[in-house]
């Protein structure tokens, strides 16, 4: 089984800062997403980011980024230039490549950006 | 496009009382998922349909059933709602070779 573990439940930074989230997982598989997931207040899940395993190159969108060390099953998201609207709760999530579409989720994250 | 719309959004259920959440989707997607979230514990599946007429238990099932009779529609049935159910619960979609799951707006059951 699939395992995702978040280990900062809670983080604070000021508005521009840049800030990193960590991700660890565990799994046998070779083949597999990663994702990141943001949880505003308004409950909506949002998709973030996405990484394919079986690419050596971090995927970034804007200004979201990842860290992916596929050895060291490490996969952590740096928000650059934060802004308020950045604060919400964020979910590091694992889906295997073959079979059904099973997310597994990690703990979270609650991301504050202070003004 | 409504995407995914779940109701309802908030719910109070006494022990013992027994409801359905709906979940429907309108944008063709054969795989439908069920998710609760509780604090601490991220999401965690339920239930999952990988097309109408096949469903199969996910990582917590026990106290939930569901069916899916059509593409669209991928109901969750609390049978007698106990107070560790309280929790949101959130429907997915997805086509069956993606890999972008769509989610629905969440509701936030409370069991008392």
């Amino acid at each position: 089984a699939q395992t995702v573990t978040q280990s900062q439940p809670e983080m604070s930074v000021q508005e521009a800062e840049t800030v990193t989230l960590s991700c660890t997982y565990d799994t046998s598989e070779n083949n597999y997403y990663l994702f990141w997931y943001k949880q505003p207040p308004s409950r909506q899940m949002i998709l973030v980011i996405r990484q394919e395993a079986y690419k050596q190159q971090n995927a970034t969108e804007n200004r979201f980024s990842v860290n992916f060390q596929k050895a060291a099953k490490s996969f952590s998201l740096k928000i650059s230039d934060s802004q308020l609207g950045d604060t919400a709760m964020y979910f590091c999530a694992f889906m295997k490549q073959q079979g059904a579409q099973k997310l597994v989720f990690g703990q979270g994250t609650r991301l504050t950006i202070n003004p | 496009n409504a995407g995914v719309t779940q109701t309802p959004k908030f719910q109070v259920l006494k022990t013992g009382q027994s409801m359905t959440l709906q979940c429907a989707q309108d944008m063709n997607h054969e795989y439908m998922s069920w998710y609760r979230q509780d604090p601490g514990m991220g999401l965690r599946l339920i239930h999952y349909s990988v097309g109408a007429g096949i469903t199969d238990q996910g990582e917590v099932p026990n106290g939930y059933n569901v069916s899916r009779s059509t593409t669209e529609d991928f109901p969750l049935r609390l049978l007698s709602a106990a107070p560790s159910q309280t929790s949101v619960y959130f429907c997915a979609s997805s086509t069956l070779r993606g890999t972008e799951a769509f989610f629905g707006q969440g509701t936030r059951l409370t069991v008392v």
